[in-house]
């Protein structure tokens, strides 16, 4: 069974400018999240979704990143524009009793 | 807010035993997890624990759960230098929705 699927696996971009993941979840889960990992630290919750609907978006920043899950499956998250303390890891899992993680997108702004 | 907490660092000789601590604060938890993440890896979860238990047992892992004084430990038997990693303790609350709430990690460093 494949697991949460996310790309790109790298991306560094000049603060200011845009920038997008991508994560397929696995089949089947209806919760999805996104985490966001700083370095040393353990992830922290970005974005919930059960379904299409975003059930927790409490800790996103919504002036510069937004995110969508058409259909109840793919996910999308943006941010713009990236600012210089974005640089982390963002991590996707998918789940219903418990999450699993797909390997992140680590995200360099210079 | 839900806490989990960690000490940061553990060092184990190979074929020791590790012991992970967490506490955490929520007492509406309902799911206790241990993640494994190595070096530019994704989190793996390793085991978890329902709140109803107090004790799972999984090959080399052992996971305890002091529901009362909300404390949840991981044991690694016979540690072996491929378990260093980081490993996070996580819980989730029993609002209906699976929300996971991770600790800050502990650093298992394992001695040859």
């Amino acid at each position: 069974e494949a697991g949460v699927v996310q790309s790109p696996r790298y991306k560094i971009i000049e603060k200011k400018q845009p920038v997008a993941f991508w994560c397929n979840p696995i089949s089947g889960h209806n919760t999805l999240y996104w985490y966001r990992q700083n370095l040393g630290q353990g992830p922290e919750l970005l974005i919930r979704y059960e379904n299409e609907e975003a059930v927790d978006d409490s800790q996103l920043p919504k002036d510069r990143f937004s995110a969508e899950r058409l259909k109840g499956v793919d996910s999308t998250l943006k941010i713009q524009p990236a600012e210089l303390g974005d640089s982390a890891v963002y991590l996707c899992a998918s789940g219903n009793t418990e999450a699993f993680f797909g390997q992140g997108t680590r995200l360099t702004v210079v | 807010g839900e806490d989990v907490e960690q000490s940061l660092f553990l060092s184990v000789r190979e074929g020791d035993s590790s012991v992970i601590n967490c506490t955490y604060t929520d007492s509406s938890s309902t799911y206790l997890y241990w993640y494994k993440q190595e070096p530019g890896a994704g989190l793996q979860l390793l085991t978890y624990i329902f709140s109803n238990m107090d004790m799972k047992q999984d090959q080399r892992l052992t996971v305890l759960l002091n529901k009362k004084d909300k404390h949840l430990s991981l044991r690694i038997a016979d540690t072996q230098t491929g378990d260093s990693a980081i490993y996070f303790c996580a819980e989730s609350d029993s609002g209906g929705y699976q929300k996971v709430t991770f600790g800050t990690g502990t650093k298992l460093q394992v001695i040859p």
